[in-house]
């Protein structure tokens, strides 16, 4: 919904870095969140992004380009327990709770 | 408790029947919010509670979904006359913050198979 896009499905292998992108209709935005969900289990928080530029925490870096809709998440020196879905979502408004997603990314890591 | 507690964590009820799925959010969190996750895709917004309030109701798909937090803690969201639609996961979400972004924290969720 509201135009949240992101690839269904991505591959990479152990060791390798892998780039999630993710666009968003502009209008009322005011935050862009990512989420990591393993089958079965709760979305847990990975990056928070409301100005341009890229934020880094370990081995996850997300970036965000407000003026283009488009933001990434980067993730290296991948993992076996990577593969899990990547969810992005976007803030509208001023209910900063109320987040609308993508359909999320299905990463597998071969090793 | 540690995180978002969600009971029950699965729940299978024939088609008609009302269910009542229970979130008891990390003590202390202002802000409560209820999302729906049907398979493969991403959770969509139900209803959001600050305190004892509900501020936004607009996700709630019909009339038969129906939630309260009559104490500003405990939430718990009912489904009447369930139909094989409403199978999905309902997550449920708090966060300590209400006027500025913060994180949520979100349960494991109530699977909701409708036969």
């Amino acid at each position: 919904g509201q135009n949240i896009d992101q690839p269904t499905e991505m591959t990479a292998t152990e060791g390798a870095i892998v780039q999630i992108n993710c666009t968003y209709q502009t209008s009322g935005f005011n935050g862009l969140f990512w989420y990591q969900q393993h089958a079965g289990e709760a979305p847990t928080f990975l990056s928070y992004n409301v100005l341009d530029g890229l934020e880094e925490k370990g081995r996850f870096s997300s970036f965000l380009s407000r003026s283009k809709g488009y933001s990434y998440l980067l993730l290296k020196e991948l993992q076996m327990k990577d593969s899990a879905s990547y969810l992005c979502a976007v803030i509208r408004g001023s209910t900063l709770g109320r987040l609308y997603f993508g359909r999320g990314t299905q990463l597998t890591v071969w090793p | 408790g540690a995180g978002v507690s969600q009971s029950p964590r699965y729940k299978v009820a024939k088609r008609g029947q009302d269910v009542a799925l229970r979130c008891d959010p990390i003590s202390g969190h202002v802000s409560l919010f209820w999302y729906q996750q049907a398979l493969g895709q991403g959770p969509e917004f139900l209803t959001y509670f600050q305190n004892e309030a509900q501020l936004d109701k607009s996700g709630l798909p019909s009339d038969r979904f129906f939630a309260e937090r009559p104490e500003g803690s405990v939430s718990t969201l009912k489904i009447q006359r369930t139909q094989q639609e409403d199978s999905a996961v309902y997550l449920c979400a708090s966060s300590s913050r209400t006027g500025s972004a913060g994180e949520l924290f979100f349960g494991e969720g109530s699977r909701l198979t409708v036969l």
